[in-house]
């Protein structure tokens, strides 16, 4: 069975300094990954996803991840953060040996707080 | 175009008491999603549909939930009697349910409390 690691809970940067969220996942094979990011009382927006190709993902909001294999990781980056990017951030795994990523397994997430 | 439709937005019944949600996915969407949020974690999956076949419903608790979804277009998730432990954010997904088109697309969650 797929899971997801998101080791911080919490994370506090100041406005206009870089970003990084850090997402280690569990699975037999190469999986799909995504970050999804989710606002107060809102559902869950995609920002990027992983299927195959290149590493290195670009999304929107100026978000961008790295699948590394070596290291069971997909990191979220964003290079200079804005006080609306505020939100709980979460990664997901998801099964492809159904042929489709139906099966998403999520991480616990991690809340980010921006200061000004 | 019109993204997934979820009601009600906030639900607040006493334990014991039924309890239904309804989601529209977006149109033309195959496969639809009810997944349960707990307080600081994310969401876990309940059942999932292909149309209106219900093929994935292994973390669902059969004992009191059940769900439907008639013509294969909206879902009813329902709890009948609710616990205290039942309190949650229920979101509803859904996703074209191609191959190469695997995003879920969220709509913004019923909030259940039990009381």
């Amino acid at each position: 069975a797929q899971s997801v690691t998101q080791p911080d809970i919490h994370i506090t940067v100041s406005e206009g300094a870089s970003l990084e969220l850090r997402c280690n996942y569990s699975y037999g094979a190469t999986p799909y990954l995504f970050w999804y990011v989710q606002s107060p009382g809102q559902g869950l927006q995609l920002l990027l996803k992983y299927f195959s190709g290149d590493t290195l993902v670009q999304g929107i909001k100026g978000f961008e991840a790295e699948f590394k294999r070596s290291q069971s990781s997909f990191n979220l980056r964003k290079p200079s953060v804005h006080w609306s990017d505020a939100a709980e951030y979460f990664c997901a795994v998801g099964a492809r040996e159904t042929g489709t990523a139906s099966k998403l397994t999520f991480g616990t997430g991690t809340r980010l707080q921006v200061t000004l | 175009e019109a993204g997934v439709v979820q009601s009600p937005r906030y639900k607040i019944i006493e334990k014991k008491q039924p309890v239904a949600f309804w989601c529209n996915p977006i149109s033309g969407h195959n496969t639809l999603y009810w997944y349960r949020q707990n307080l600081g974690q994310g969401p876990e999956l309940l059942i999932r549909y292909e149309n209106e076949e219900a093929v994935d419903d292994s973390q669902l608790p059969k004992d009191r939930f059940s769900a439907e979804r008639l013509k294969g277009v909206d879902s009813t998730l329902k709890i009948q009697p609710a616990e205290l432990g039942d309190s949650a954010v229920y979101l509803c997904a859904s996703s074209p349910g191609l191959v190469g088109e695997e995003e879920q697309f969220f709509g913004p969650g019923t909030r259940l409390t039990v009381l």
